[in-house]
């Protein structure tokens, strides 16, 4: 059980155009969502909580038009990165919760390379 | 502010030796202290957590308030261990650079 799982595994794009990833919880229902960012060789980066149905929280220096986060329902999370520039390359996790377990189920990961 | 430190990038043991992955941080209120793993091509997982004091695939992790740390230990390792490793702090996880862990036959 709690399975959270991210789409794509991998995506390359051009510099200027948008990308969005999934992040869903397969087998439970996500109350909060986290965003992360992980560049090579370093450690996982907050850069977001979600909660369904309300606006995510952003960390400082976080950019929240650039890093649009939507959790519309309580098994999925989209994380769109806005015209997206070669400096955005990066590895993209997601985690997930449910109410009442502070335990964080994390999906497997997203690499974006921008060209 | 709060910060995990984990001041060892690699750790390179035989099998049956004793393992030890340092973990320290900084937090002003009550930290719940947390260590995640992350095995090769696998995502990161939760490994165990101070407040549940249980012990994981032998692995155990005190925390030490004076010391400000949350040490995971391992008497003797076995080469399945071989992973990456991350200490984390509080619910909004604050992590650690991590660690690998290499066990060698």
């Amino acid at each position: 059980g709690a399975v959270v799982s991210q789409h794509p595994s991998w995506v390359i794009c051009k510099s200027g155009t948008s990308v969005k990833i999934e992040c869903r919880s397969l087998d439970f229902q996500a109350t909060t969502m986290f965003w992360y960012r992980q560049f090579p060789k370093q450690s996982l980066m907050l850069m977001a909580t979600s909660n369904e149905g309300s606006k995510a929280t952003y960390e400082q220096g976080v950019e929240k038009d650039k890093f649009l986060i939507n959790h519309a329902s309580l098994t999925l999370s989209t994380l769109t990165v806005t015209s997206a520039h070669p400096e955005d390359s990066s590895f993209y996790i997601c985690s997930a919760e449910t109410s009442g377990v502070e335990t964080q189920y994390f999906g497997p990961g997203t690499r974006l390379l921008v060209l | 502010a709060q910060r995990v430190t984990q001041p060892e990038k690699l750790l390179s043991v035989f099998k049956g030796a004793p393992v030890e992955l340092k973990c320290n941080y900084s937090y002003s209120g009550s930290p719940e202290l947390f260590w995640y793993v992350q095995y090769s091509r696998q995502r990161l997982q939760l490994l165990l957590r101070h407040i549940s004091r249980e012990s994981i695939k032998g692995f155990t992790a005190d925390l030490n308030k004076g010391e400000t740390s949350f040490h995971l230990k391992k008497p003797f390792a076995q080469e399945e261990d071989s992973a990456m490793y991350y200490c984390a702090l509080n619910s909004k996880l604050t992590f650690g650079k991590g660690i690998t862990l290499s066990v060698r036959p």
